[in-house]
């Protein structure tokens, strides 16, 4: 069955610098979404990648959409302390019915 | 408007107790989801629905049951709680097969 894979599973960053995030599928997915995840709260969404070679900003934050739908990466720039969480990217097959794989997430700590 | 609430947030249950986790949208959702969340394992979908009246299995839907008999609902139950059902479950609504909204979780410990 589809798998997604998250990497790195942990990130330690100085405030101030930049990280990126790698998600990648064992199949094609019709989407891929990602979502944050602040310690002890629910996951939040942040943005959908739907686009073969999609790029989306959110101000610090830059998502990508590889052009074989297969991998996705989420990078930020300029990390503050309010960054501190669980990315999460979740991919949607194309017979998934809304159903998302979910990775198993980056946690990112930063330290001032 | 609530968004997803889930009741109850936190329960301690000896092994082979049931216990029933309720979940309520009020934003319309024709989509529900439960999920379940280990360390290091992101979240696994447990069980989901896609309209009033229908369910269907995830990934581990072993152990649980279902119901969606009204639109805003989603019951997940445990007819009889076992150690490895110790978890933070959480319930999830959509419009489609876009953006998940969920809610704040539940922790169940079983002894």
């Amino acid at each position: 069955g589809q798998q997604v894979m998250q990497i790195p599973q942990y990130q330690h960053v100085q405030e101030g610098e930049d990280f990126t995030t790698y998600c990648n599928s064992s199949t094609t997915l019709s989407n891929i979404q990602w979502y944050k995840q602040r310690p002890g709260g629910h996951p939040v969404f942040l943005i959908q990648l739907v686009k073969s070679g999609e790029v989306k900003k959110q101000k610090r934050l830059t998502f990508q959409f590889g052009e074989a739908k297969k991998n996705s990466s989420l990078h930020i720039t300029a990390t503050q302390t309010t960054d501190v969480g669980t990315y999460f990217c979740a991919g949607a097959s194309t017979d998934s019915w809304g159903k998302l794989q979910f990775g198993a997430g980056t946690q990112v700590v930063v330290t001032p | 408007n609530a968004g997803v609430t889930q009741t109850p947030k936190f329960r301690v249950l000896k092994t082979g107790q049931s216990m029933t986790l309720l979940c309520a949208q009020d934003m319309n959702h024709e989509y529900m989801y439960w999920y379940r969340q280990d360390p290091g394992m992101g979240l696994r979908l447990i069980h989901y629905s896609v309209g009033e009246g229908t369910t269907a299995k995830g990934e581990v839907p072993d152990g649980y049951n279902v119901s969606r008999l009204k639109k805003q609902n989603f019951l997940l139950g445990l007819e009889s709680a076992a150690p490895s059902q110790t978890s933070v479950y959480f319930c999830a609504s959509s419009y489609s097969t876009d953006e998940q909204f969920f809610g704040p979780g539940t922790r169940l410990t079983v002894l």
